[in-house]
């Protein structure tokens, strides 16, 4: 079975200040993850994902996120956040050998942008 | 093109009420997904359609719970005796995924959120 566990529940920063939303995850098996973005009355939307390959993932809207196998963490970054960006990230996972693609998500950390 | 829809956006309901709500999906979606968000939780995994077959039904946490998908489109999610711990958003999601792939990108709709007094 997996786990995901996002580590802050809210996190605020000031706009044009960098921000880290952390994402650790349990699993016996390996996963693909992923990250998606709830804004204010609308349907979450894929950030981005990591399948394989490069450990350095690029998604919409100028973030990122780096997966780090040893520490089983994938954690989203952005260097200059606006205030556009005020939203509720979930990190996600599914399982490598899954048949049906569900998915396995964390509790979510809204992000607060302030001016 | 449209997205995925759900209705209705809001539903309260007293204990002991039957409830349904309706995932209208991407056109040409093979996949269909139902998630619940309770307050303070991730989204938990329901039920996974395949075309008209649910295939994995891990999820539904109880016997009240009930789902079907018609004409590989429209899916119907059902609780029965509706409890207070039933209260959360269910959300929809979508996907051309015709072989559950692990990998693909769900769509997800905005929701149903769901009050049981």
């Amino acid at each position: 079975a997996q786990s995901v566990t996002q580590l802050d529940s809210q996190v605020p920063v000031f706009e044009e200040a960098p921000v880290e939303l952390r994402c650790n995850y349990s699993s016996s098996v390996s996963v693909y993850l992923f990250w998606y973005v709830q804004y204010p009355n609308q349907g979450l939307q894929l950030l981005l994902k990591y399948l394989s390959g490069s450990t350095l993932v690029k998604g919409i809207n100028g973030f990122e996120a780096e997966f780090n196998k040893s520490q089983t963490s994938f954690h989203l970054r952005k260097p200059s956040v606006h205030i556009s960006d005020t939203a509720e990230y979930f990190c996600a996972v599914s399982d490598f050998s899954s048949n049906t693609g569900k998915l396995i998500f964390g509790q979510g950390t809204t992000l607060q942008v302030k001016p | 093109g449209a997205g995925v829809s759900q209705s209705p956006s809001n539903k309260v309901t007293e204990k002991g009420k039957d409830v349904e709500l309706r995932c209208d999906p991407i056109s040409g979606h093979t996949a269909l997904y139902w998630y619940r968000q309770r307050l303070g939780q991730g989204l938990e995994f329901l039920i996974y359609f395949q075309g008209n077959s649910a295939p994995d039904k891990s999820g539904l946490p109880s016997d009240r719970f009930s789902a079907e998908r018609t004409g590989e489109s429209v899916s119907t999610l059902t609780i029965q005796r509706t409890q207070q711990e039933d209260s959360a958003v269910y959300l929809c999601a979508s996907s051309s995924n015709p072989g559950g792939l692990p990998y693909n990108e769900q769509f997800f709709g905005p929701g149903t959120r769901l009050t049981v007094l």
